[in-house]
């Protein structure tokens, strides 16, 4: 079964510093897209990054960057020069594979400090 | 584009009564998906939509729960005879298929309260 684990409940970081986030997946499925989201303490999730299974270099948006290891199974978020709007929740997610619902994992607070 | 609109932001009922959410997607999109969030948990999938056919439903959808999207624009969710449990953040979603990344958006949610 398809799987999403983050598995740091909380993160802390100072300003301008750079944070990785972690996510490992499962999937038996060679075809595989993996999505970063945000939720901030208003609840509206919002859409960070993507990576495809099949995509040859690693995605980047901005200051997010996404570190995937395809052998790890692992597709970390990297937020480079974080800011204090980044304080957040971070969910790491997996389309399905009838390309349909996403399987979120249970998130990573992130906390920026001044 | 305004984005996704969800409607109430929050809800409060008490338990046994029925209560309806409404999801306004971004017009372009031909997918809406429904899903539920609690307390420290990530968003499970409930339902989605292509147009006006409801192609796939979860397992957590009991038969309380009913969603509709009668004209493959806004689309809405019903839980008749509302449960302790049913206390959850509802968040709809839209997207446009096919594209590259099948990257789904979503509204502000609906939170509801069963007291």
């Amino acid at each position: 079964a398809q799987k999403i684990t983050q598995t740091q409940p909380g993160m802390f970081v100072q300003e301008k510093e750079a944070v990785t986030l972690d996510c490992t997946y499962d999937t038996s499925d060679p075809s595989y897209g993996l999505f970063w989201y945000k939720q901030p303490s208003s609840g509206e999730m919002i859409f960070l990054i993507y990576q495809g299974s099949y995509d040859q270099q690693n995605a980047t948006e901005g200051r997010y960057s996404l570190n995937f290891q395809k052998a790890r199974k692992s597709a970390n978020l990297v937020i480079s020069a974080s800011q204090l709007g980044d304080s957040a929740m971070y969910f790491c997610a997996m389309r399905d594979v009838r390309g349909t619902a996403l399987i979120f994992g249970k998130g990573t607070t992130l906390s920026v400090s001044s | 584009d305004t984005g996704v609109s969800q409607n109430p932001r929050h809800k409060i009922t008490k338990r046994g009564q029925n209560v309806t959410f409404r999801c306004d997607p971004i017009s372009e999109h031909n997918r809406l998906y429904w899903y539920r969030q609690t307390l420290g948990q990530g968003p499970e999938f409930l339902t989605y939509f292509q147009n006006e056919a409801q192609l796939e439903k979860s397992r957590l959808l009991s038969d309380r729960f009913s969603a509709e999207r009668p004209k493959g624009s806004f689309s809405t969710l019903e839980i008749q005879r509302t449960e302790q449990g049913d206390s959850a953040m509802y968040l709809c979603a839209s997207s446009l298929i096919p594209s590259h990344s099948y990257e789904q958006y979503f509204g502000p949610g609906t939170r509801l309260t069963v007291t």
